[in-house]
């Protein structure tokens, strides 16, 4: 069974200061698509950053970028000049488009402070 | 804004009742899932439909079960509720689901249910 772990259940950055999320997953399949999910204090589930597991160059969404270790089954997520803003729950997760369904695996999430 | 919509924003229900929740896909999204998030399990995938026609069960309870319409929103029931059902409840959704799908599932803004 495919599985997610994120072994910081939390984490604090100062302002416009850089902090990374770690994830590794379990999985036997080589095609699967990698994703951060960010979760503020409003609950909505907002897609952080997405991966293509055949892709060997990271995603990088503004200040947000990935460092994608496939062998390691690694997928660190780095917020660059944290802000505010990005104070929230981060979920890494995990999707294989084998699987004949679509579900999401998630982690347990990573809460995330930002201090002034 | 995902796009995606979610009925009622909060349920507050008493033990042994009966709820529907409801969600409207993003326009053009086939794929409709159902995911739980509660503070001892995480979040977890209950149920997936496509196009009107169930395709996926997850940790899904008997207790509870769901369906797509025609014009594609979804309504997940829930009955003889209990105590451990008080979660926010997620609908997500997607242009197509299958093997070999890449699109992205989008969230809604949940609802959050209550049981006292």
């Amino acid at each position: 069974a495919q599985t997610v772990t994120q072994s910081q259940p939390e984490m604090s950055v100062q302002e416009a200061e850089t902090v990374t999320l770690s994830c590794t997953y379990d999985t036997s399949e080589s095609d699967y698509y990698l994703f951060w999910y960010k979760q503020p204090p409003s609950r909505q589930m907002i897609l952080v950053i997405r991966q293509e597991a055949y892709k060997q160059q990271n995603a990088t969404e503004n200040r947000f970028s990935v460092n994608f270790q496939k062998a390691a089954k690694s997928f660190s997520l780095k917020i660059s000049d944290s802000q505010l803003g990005d104070a929230a729950m981060y979920f890494c997760a995990y999707r294989s488009p084998m699987n004949r369904d679509d579900k999401i695996i998630f982690g347990k999430g990573t809460r995330l402070h930002i201090l002034p | 804004d995902s796009g995606v919509t979610q009925t009622p924003k909060h349920l507050i229900t008493a033990t042994g009742q009966r709820v529907t929740l409801r969600c409207s896909p993003r326009s053009g999204d086939l794929s409709v899932y159902w995911y739980q998030q509660s503070l001892d399990q995480g979040l977890q995938f209950l149920i997936q439909y496509y196009n009107g026609e169930e395709r996926a069960k997850g940790n899904i309870l008997e207790r509870f079960s769901a369906q797509q319409f025609p014009d594609l929103h979804s309504e997940l029931n829930l009955s003889s509720l209990e105590l451990g059902d008080s979660a926010l409840y997620f609908c997500a959704s997607s242009v197509f689901s299958g093997q070999g799908s890449t699109d992205t599932q989008y969230f809604g803004p949940g609802t959050r249910l209550t049981v006292l």
